[in-house]
């Protein structure tokens, strides 16, 4: 089935260690690729995306990303992370099929202790 | 500026009962989506509208469910005979336009639990 991975549930990190959480899509064809970031008690956020072109992109608060289309890859990266940091960050996909829906992973848990 | 908003925040409903969850998007908002989302698991797509046309409810996990956004603006989804597996938080977001490229902006969500 056509589905969206991510391999990492819950991330635990100091301050300043470096950040990747991998993610992996199983469709063919052109796809659009997104991460969205979850603080406690807010809302659903866009961190970046990826439409076409230059496959690593930048996002907000120094998160970057970048598009593997051999591997079906969109790993999010970070080189120093903050306690801000700390939230529920997903993979989603859209599978360019015409509508906009979003196909997203299950998540991953980031925590930054100080 | 306002974002998505979603009302009611918390839901409690006994089994069978008829619930209904609105969604007010950002004004000007010509798409509008419904997610489920289930506890530890990402949203899953339900439904979309482009103004007040429904032009995708394959997500709709059964016939109970049902959404509608007569006017072109706020949404209802509505949910008939509630089962304890409707039980997650649902999503609404809206974008700008129609085209992969705009983002997608996403209201606080409704918790419904079925008891």
């Amino acid at each position: 089935a056509q589905s969206v991975s991510q391999h990492n549930h819950h991330v635990i990190l100091s301050e300043a260690a470096s950040l990747e959480l991998g993610c992996n899509y199983s469709y063919g064809g052109t796809v659009n690729l997104f991460w969205y970031v979850q603080y406690p008690g807010q809302h659903l956020q866009l961190l970046l995306k990826y439409f076409s072109g230059d496959p690593l992109v930048k996002g907000i608060k120094g998160f970057e990303a970048e598009f593997i289309k051999s591997k079906f890859s969109f790993n999010l990266r970070k080189p120093s992370v903050q306690w801000s940091d700390t939230a529920e960050y997903f993979c989603a996909v859209n599978p360019n099929t015409g509508f906009q829906k979003l196909v997203f992973g299950t998540g991953t848990r980031l925590l930054v202790s100080p | 500026g306002a974002g998505v908003s979603q009302s009611p925040r918390y839901k409690v409903a006994k089994r069978g009962q008829d619930v209904a969850l609105r969604c007010d998007p950002i004004s000007g908002h010509v798409s509008l989506f419904w997610y489920q989302q289930a506890l530890g698991q990402g949203p899953e797509f339900l439904t979309y509208f482009q103004n007040e046309a429904q032009l995708d409810k394959s997500g709709l996990p059964s016939d109970r469910f049902f959404a509608e956004r007569p006017e072109g603006s706020v949404s209802t989804l509505k949910i008939q005979r509630t089962q304890q597996e409707d039980s997650a938080v649902y999503l609404c977001a809206s974008s700008l336009g129609t085209g992969n490229f705009h983002e997608q902006y996403f209201g606080p969500g409704t918790r419904l639990t079925v008891t």
